[in-house]
């Protein structure tokens, strides 16, 4: 009963350090999306991907983050030079397929808690 | 600019009553809203998903939506301290990424 994993779960950097957070589906589901959580904050999307393909990067930050999702191993979500403003609740989600349904859902990951110091 | 507000609360409920969040959301073209629970340092859980106007009934929650007011809710009766949460609002506007509002604090007094 293998639901969505992310390590590490919690992650200390410095700034201008390169931080690498994993993501691996729930079996048998093959879009990955990735949301980050600012500290009383609600989430915020920042990309969708596809096995070797991004869907949509409307959220992420134009410069520093990088995803991507190969055909095989985790999707990886990737912030070089890490800032004091990086810190916060990073979480994956996954499902299935491409929504074709209106209650098509996600199923969130435990998250992976960065710290910039 | 696709918005969901949310009151951030803290909404206090007495044990045993019925705890109502609310939604509001701007852009007609909505298609799915969901309601997640988040307890503190957790992921969101998903608590239940409306795309119908109407009612939903799962257990003790009622999720509510109005499509002509714009408007999403959550009901949860017999409210216990297990309930006691971050719920967030979420909607899909037709393509694939949910989008959240900040979240209602909820807390039940025993």
């Amino acid at each position: 009963n293998a639901g969505v994993m992310q390590n590490p779960r919690h992650l200390v950097r410095r700034r201008g350090q390169e931080a690498r957070l994993r993501c691996s589906p729930m079996k048998g589901h093959s879009h990955v999306y990735w949301y980050r959580q600012l500290p009383e904050e609600g989430l915020k999307f920042m990309v969708y991907l596809q096995k070797e393909n991004i869907i949509d990067e409307s959220g992420m930050p134009k410069e520093r983050f990088s995803a991507e999702f190969p055909k095989e191993g985790p999707s990886i979500l990737r912030i070089q030079q890490v800032v004091r403003g990086d810190s916060a609740a990073y979480f994956c989600a996954s499902s299935p397929q491409r929504p074709s349904g209106p209650t098509d859902t996600q199923y969130f990951g435990p998250g992976t808690r960065l710290t910039v110091l | 600019q696709k918005e969901v507000e949310q009151n951030s609360g803290p909404l206090s409920v007495p044990e045993g009553a019925i705890a109502s969040l609310n939604c509001t959301y701007s852009d007609r073209g909505s298609q799915s809203f969901f309601w997640y629970r988040q307890y503190s340092g957790k992921s969101p859980e998903l608590i239940m998903s409306i795309y119908s106007n109407g009612d939903k009934e799962d257990g003790r929650f009622t999720a509510q939506l109005n499509k002509a007011s714009q408007y999403v809710s959550l009901l949860i009766r017999d409210s216990q301290p297990s309930d006691s949460a971050t719920y967030l609002c979420a909607l899909r506007f037709g393509n694939e990424k949910l989008t959240f509002g900040t979240g209602t604090r909820l807390t039940i007094i025993p």
